[in-house]
């Protein structure tokens, strides 16, 4: 099926340990972004980008980076994970940014736990 | 501010109407209104979006104040299947509210 593909779906961190979330979308679109759900609270922006080759800070972007790789693939790096990271991080992508063509397709998320 | 305002919580019960409201009285005249829900332990889900004109699809019916500062979603008859978090956000703007938990009794 069609849509936005993220790995992996679970993963355990030690304090200060780095990984790479990845993300990829098979629809063409030009926007993708990265949030960040704490249990019981909405979703956050960490990053998006709007197109290939640029990227944009968010809401909470402290303590991570972004690469967008090409059209296709948008990845979330932690270089020295915190507890504070500890989070279900969702990507998503979108055609025109949420305008007339019916806004954000979203993945089934990373539920990551920093120890 | 580009984030919208929604009450945090709303009951219903099975097989009743529901209205969810949402305030963006700070929108500008070329930013749709897109309505999402999430279920648990999913990521968020399209529900349907508008600008002006109410619009209606297979889920629910989204009416738009004429002056653009307000929403509702209708769902015209809610079941369990429908318990889930909404959140209403203005189109180009990429940030989510805490949403409103929508809880529906049998």
């Amino acid at each position: 099926n069609a849509g936005v593909t993220q790995t992996p779906k679970f993963q355990v961190l030690k304090t200060g340990q780095s990984m790479t979330l990845q993300c990829a979308q098979d629809m063409n679109h030009n926007s993708m972004y990265w949030y960040r759900q704490d249990p019981g609270m909405g979703l956050r922006l960490i990053y998006y980008s709007a197109s290939e080759g640029t990227t944009d800070k968010g809401e909470v972007p402290n303590g991570y980076n972004v690469s967008r790789l090409n059209k296709r693939e948008f990845s979330l790096r932690l270089e020295s994970a915190a507890p504070s990271q500890t989070s279900v991080y969702f990507c998503a992508s979108s055609e025109d940014g949420g305008g007339a063509w019916g806004g954000y397709t979203f993945g089934s998320g990373t539920r990551l736990t920093v120890v | 501010d580009a984030k919208t305002t929604q009450p945090n919580s709303m009951e219903s019960n099975e097989e009743e109407p529901v209205h969810l409201p949402c305030n963006h009285s700070t929108i500008s005249g070329t930013d749709y209104i897109h309505w999402y829900r999430q279920l648990p332990s999913q990521g968020p889900e399209y529900v349907i979006h508008g600008l002006t004109s109410n619009v209606n699809n297979r889920m629910a019916s989204l009416a738009i104040a004429e002056d653009r500062k307000s929403s509702t979603l209708i769902l015209h008859r809610a079941t369990l299947r429908d318990a889930a978090v909404y959140y209403c956000i203005r189109g180009g703007k990429s940030t989510f509210g805490d949403g409103t938990t929508l809880t529906v009794k049998p």
